[in-house]
């Protein structure tokens, strides 16, 4: 079965600043991919980030990038130059489980 | 292009009535996708189909929930009949080629109260 674990049901950080999410997860597959999805308070989910576990090189995607450690099962989200509009639930499904996410607030 | 289109937006209906969702998926996407969230479980899959066949629907709460794709353009998720603890945001979503390795499409939710 897959699972994930984001250890951090709440964040908040000060627009400008940096903030990392942090996301373990665990499966039994070898070939897969993780993403990051960002829900905003309008409810509608999107996408941030992709990255493929057979690439050693982390994903970036403008202000997001992430910190991919296959060994230890971590995918953790950078987001650099925090924004109003980052303000958003997170969630980092491997495969697709969900769970509760992480609930960011980016403060002016 | 329209992506998953979900109705209704919001569902207020009494204990012991029937509730249908809809869903129609993004045209060309071969795997469609029925979440539930709620604050206490987080965002749940109950069921995904595949060319309109279901696949796993060990998510699926209980008997009172069942879901259905007629076509590759339709689903529905059916709960009968409804009970309070069945309040939550319903989403479907939809993607294309294996699900665990493309990007899921989600609709905006179908926000469902039962008093």
């Amino acid at each position: 079965a897959q699972t994930v674990t984001q250890s951090q049901p709440e964040m908040s950080v000060q627009e400008a600043e940096t903030v990392t999410l942090s996301c373990t997860y665990d499966t039994s597959e070898n070939n897969y991919y993780l993403f990051w999805y960002k829900q905003p308070p309008s409810r509608q989910m999107i996408l941030v980030i992709r990255q493929e576990a057979y690439k050693q090189q982390n994903a970036t995607e403008n202000r997001f990038s992430v910190n991919f450690q296959k060994a230890a099962k971590s995918f953790s989200l950078k987001i650099s130059d925090s924004q109003l509009g980052d303000t958003a639930m997170y969630f980092c499904p491997p495969k697709l489980v969900f769970g509760k996410g992480t609930k960011l607030t980016v403060n002016p | 292009d329209a992506g998953v289109i979900q109705s209704p937006r919001h569902e207020v209906t009494e204990m012991g009535q029937e509730v249908t969702l809809r869903c129609k998926p993004i045209s060309g996407h071969d795997y469609l996708f029925w979440y539930r969230q709620t604050m206490m479980r987080g965002l749940e899959l109950l069921i995904y189909f595949n060319n309109n066949v279901p696949i796993d629907d060990s998510g699926m709460p209980e008997d009172r929930f069942s879901a259905k794709m007629p076509n590759a353009s339709f689903s529905t998720l059916k709960i009968q009949p409804s009970e309070p603890r069945d309040s939550a945001v319903y989403f479907c979503a939809s993607s294309k080629g294996q699900g665990h390795t493309g990007e899921l499409f989600f609709g905006e939710g179908s926000r469902l109260t039962v008093l």
